[in-house]
């Protein structure tokens, strides 16, 4: 069965530094999306992504962050300098169709456990 | 105040008893997901639903989007149901999801 994947699975970094998770979506699905989870706190939605651009991003979702699909199968989100407060799971999504189309289900990857020290 | 709200928050059941996680929402939105949360932090989609009733093997999912609200129901519940479940959906004319905060569940032998 088609699964979302995402590496690493766990980033350690220091304060300040640039940092990029990788997803790789199913690979017939359209819309892209990130969201975290602090530990202990509900998931949190941070972007979403339709045709090679942001269509949706949170107030989370400021300058330090950027999001990028480089190639025909990878989904990048890029922290530029991180913050102790970035430590948290960051999860990929995607899905097949928005909500104008039957099927817009949302697969997620397994995660990548950021620590900022 | 949360736009998705989830009862109970914390669950603890012996096996094989039937479980009821709650979700109410305060958003409209046009349909409603319920999410399983691993301990490791994985996040699988269980259900996606917009009307009615969905059922898959032990799980059984009803919506009723006048009075917005959802049930989770889990029939003769096993350890290895034991996980946080969420519900989360997206508002109208976005496809971001709003996530409640949770049901932790812990099913005993």
């Amino acid at each position: 069965e088609p699964e979302v994947t995402q590496t690493p699975s766990h980033q350690v970094t220091q304060m300040g530094q640039e940092v990029i998770l990788r997803c790789v979506p199913i690979s017939n699905h359209l819309y892209f999306y990130w969201y975290r989870q602090i530990l202990g706190q509900k998931v949190e939605f941070l972007v979403s992504f339709y045709n090679n651009e942001i269509s949706e991003k949170s107030e989370i979702f400021d300058d330090q962050f950027s999001v990028e699909r480089p190639d025909g199968s990878n989904f990048t989100l890029k922290i530029r300098s991180t913050k102790l407060e970035d430590s948290a799971m960051y999860f990929c999504a995607s899905s097949a169709g928005d909500r104008v189309f039957s099927s817009y289900e949302q697969y997620f990857g397994p995660g990548t456990r950021l620590t900022v020290t | 105040k949360n736009e998705v709200e989830q009862s109970p928050q914390n669950l603890t059941a012996q096996e094989g008893e039937f479980i009821t996680i709650n979700c109410s929402y305060s958003v409209g939105i046009s349909a409603l997901h319920w999410l399983q949360q691993h301990p490791g932090g994985g996040i699988v989609s269980l259900f996606m639903l917009s009307s009615g009733k969905k059922k898959h093997g032990r799980l059984i999912a009803t919506i009723n989007i006048q009075e917005k609200h959802s049930s989770l129901h889990i029939t003769a519940s096993h350890p290895r149901d034991s996980a946080v479940y969420i519900c989360a959906g997206p508002p109208y004319n976005t496809d971001k999801l709003i996530f409640g905060t949770g049901t932790r569940l812990q099913v005993f032998p």
